[in-house]
């Protein structure tokens, strides 16, 4: 069965930072492209960022680029969000998801997802 | 960005009913159409891709069609396990943008 765990969720101020990390199982792990997805409560689900098998053209939400850098350790089976100048919208539940297969393009879906990890950025 | 829009944003069924939810899309989106669910205080779940296509565990109750711009998710003989929230998502486009959902109550 495949699992993704994430965790670093936290309170932090604005304009703080945060990295946020996903530890997959049950999967051959460089197989696959990952992506992560947040949902604010009470909101739908956005796609944050997306990256390649071999950690290559990492994409991002426009409401994120440049604040925010998503990597990949295939040794340890994780991604990364690496969050930077947070703000208050930036609040949200944060999941990881497995895409298709290796790569993030057209004819992707998420499956599975993690359980989350919330972020909340407040004063 | 590819807008999606469903309808209607909650519906409430009875047992057994036949439940059906749209999905439009603000351009055509080939088949690149996927369905989830989500319960309270859970994670999304895949329950259709690719339109029509449903993952191993997802009962055959659950059905979905259309293509360019419109979709429906039908759930027939409704059952008590199906309530939640339903969100279509497109992956032709990057971002790959989700409907507002559909919130799903049992009478």
């Amino acid at each position: 069965e495949v699992q993704l765990v994430e965790s670093g969720g936290a309170v932090v101020r604005p304009g703080g930072s945060l990295r946020l990390s996903c530890t997959a199982s049950g999967l051959r792990f460089d197989d696959y492209g990952m992506s992560w997805v947040r949902q604010a409560p009470g909101k739908g689900p956005e796609w944050v960022s997306g990256i390649n098998w071999d950690g290559s053209s990492p994409g991002y939400a426009d409401s994120v680029r440049g604040r925010f850098t998503m990597s990949r350790d295939n040794d340890k089976n994780s991604v990364y969000l690496q969050m930077t100048d947070l703000r208050a919208e930036d609040t949200a539940f944060y999941y990881c998801a497995r895409l298709t297969d290796g790569s993030t393009g057209p004819y992707n879906w998420f499956d599975p997802w993690g359980q989350g990890t919330l972020v909340t950025v407040s004063s | 960005d590819i807008q999606m829009t469903q309808s209607p944003s909650s519906l409430s069924a009875s047992v057994g009913d036949r439940v059906t939810i749209a999905c439009r899309a603000s351009q055509s989106i080939s088949n690149y159409l996927h369905w989830y669910q989500q319960k309270p205080g859970k994670a999304p779940k895949l329950l259709i891709f690719g339109v029509s296509n449903l993952p191993n565990e997802v009962p055959s109750r659950f059905t979905g069609d259309g293509s360019g711009t419109d979709f429906t998710l039908t759930i027939n003989s409704l059952r008590p396990e199906d309530f939640g929230t339903y969100y279509c998502q497109q992956s032709y486009d990057a971002p790959y943008t989700f409907g507002q959902g559909t919130r799903l109550d049992i009478k």
